[in-house]
């Protein structure tokens, strides 16, 4: 049972590529979310999906897109790496009360 | 705007007393609330809740405490192991935690245990 899974865990892109985080869950969750971790920051929620079929904004979406592929699987495009996006990402699904999270993807726009 | 305030960036303990940490809410649609705990290079993970109906939950050595009227809630760990060092973060949420209502974490408190 893998829970929460991400890949890759690192990146380092260059500005002006383009690349797409994947997350899938095992747990049956309906929602799931990508936040972003940066030091001083906390986490913020970049997008949601409540459900398949579904995808919202959430604190800081600019310069993202997500696809909730089914109800497993959750990805986070970035068109267009810009070096404000080095960050670590977050995947997580949650169910009727906490939210399960996977290892994280470290990010690096040179 | 921030919805979950952790005033403290960090708190270091001796091992054996106890550590508080604290968080503050604005939001008063918030009705359900969170503790995770993260290590290094690791995801965040899950370590206690208490409803809003709620004003204390116990989970062996961690008890969370809720002050509705303060917009206020705390963590206690008792005793503090060194392995207990680690990120934790506040998070709340409100539809009474529902499957579909998005969590707001605060910044994280960087507790660290002496032995």
């Amino acid at each position: 049972n893998a829970g929460v899974t991400q890949t890759p865990k690192f990146q380092v892109l260059k500005t002006g590529q383009s690349m797409t985080l994947q997350c899938a869950q095992d747990m049956n969750h309906n929602s799931m979310y990508w936040y972003r971790q940066d030091p001083g920051m906390g986490l913020r929620l970049i997008y949601y999906s409540a459900s398949e079929g579904t995808t919202d904004k959430g604190e800081v979406p600019n310069g993202y897109n997500v696809s909730r592929l089914n109800k497993r699987e959750f990805s986070l495009r970035l068109e267009s790496a810009a070096p404000s996006q080095t960050s670590v990402y977050f995947c997580a699904g949650k169910g009727n009360t906490e939210a399960f999270f996977g290892q994280g993807t470290r990010l690096t726009v040179v | 705007d921030q919805q979950v305030k952790q005033n403290s960036p960090s708190l270091s303990v001796q091992e054996g007393r106890i550590s508080i940490l604290n968080c503050d809410y604005t939001n008063s649609m918030f009705d359900y609330f969170l503790w995770y705990k993260k290590y290094p290079a690791e995801g965040p993970t899950f370590l206690i809740s208490i409803s809003s109906i709620k004003d204390k939950n116990e989970d062996g050595r961690f008890t969370v405490f809720l002050n509705k009227s303060a917009k206020h809630l705390s963590l206690h760990i008792v005793p503090s192991q060194p392995g207990d060092s680690a990120v934790y973060f506040c998070a709340a949420s409100g539809n009474s935690g529902g499957s579909n209502y998005k969590l707001t974490f605060g910044k994280g408190t960087l507790l660290t245990v002496n032995p």
